[in-house]
């Protein structure tokens, strides 16, 4: 398995502003990805993290708003930027293992005033 | 179309009973698939992936997948009120991207 960590763990945030999230693994992996959950909600992806090139966005979430880097196989970085309140949710950083299977950070807690 | 679809619930059952949880996919080409349990405010846990038709145990979880009816399913035997959370569905297809369902929100009556 893999030990995921993310900081912060919450933040508030006013508009017009922006946040960077980090994610670190325990142990390098083979792919990296970030979600966002709303309230209620299953998780949307918004993109693949690769490891020194650039990511790979989902429909409807493009690089100026979400900015991401990788330098490494165990760390990540997502900027949520000029952030609006439709931005508070949960973002979610996870890790896939040479195994196949997927873990989860613990998330961090945006809200957006 | 959506790739993973479940049941949202609410899914009640009492302590002791058997939990049965379902979800349907619409891709064939879909090759692997996972089970995760969320509680509130927390983020998803893997409980269990299955590969191959079939059951796979694990203490009181039992996988079952049948590929020809394009589902799988997530058995709790002997019920706890600590099983109460949402479970998710994830497939994925012969590239890397998992598909999440909506989750199915199971409570366990004491």
């Amino acid at each position: 398995s893999a030990v995921i960590s993310q900081k912060p763990s919450r933040d508030i945030c006013q508009r017009g502003t922006s946040l960077t999230i980090q994610c670190q693994v325990d142990s390098q992996v083979t792919m990296m990805f970030w979600y966002r959950q709303q309230p209620g909600q299953s998780l949307t992806l918004i993109a693949t993290a690769n490891q020194g090139s650039e990511a790979t966005y989902e429909s409807g979430f493009v690089i100026d708003k979400f900015p991401i880097s990788r330098p490494n196989l165990t760390f990540s970085t997502l900027t949520v930027s000029n952030m609006s309140p439709e931005d508070s949710s949960i973002y979610l950083c996870s890790a896939r293992t040479s195994k196949e299977t997927q873990y989860f950070g613990p998330g961090t807690r945006l809200l957006v005033l | 179309q959506k790739e993973v679809e479940q049941n949202s619930g609410p899914l009640s059952v009492p302590e002791g009973a058997i939990a049965s949880l379902n979800c349907t996919y619409s891709d064939r080409g879909s090759q692997s698939f996972f089970w995760y349990r969320q509680y509130s405010g927390k983020s998803p846990e893997l409980i269990m992936f299955i590969y191959s038709n079939g059951d796979k145990e694990d203490g009181r979880f039992t996988a079952q997948l049948n590929k020809a009816s394009q589902y799988v399913s997530l058995l709790i035997r002997d019920s706890q009120p600590s099983d109460s959370a949402t479970y998710l569905c994830a497939v994925t297809l012969s590239g890397n991207q998992f598909y999440f369902g909506t989750g199915t929100s199971l409570t366990v009556i004491p």
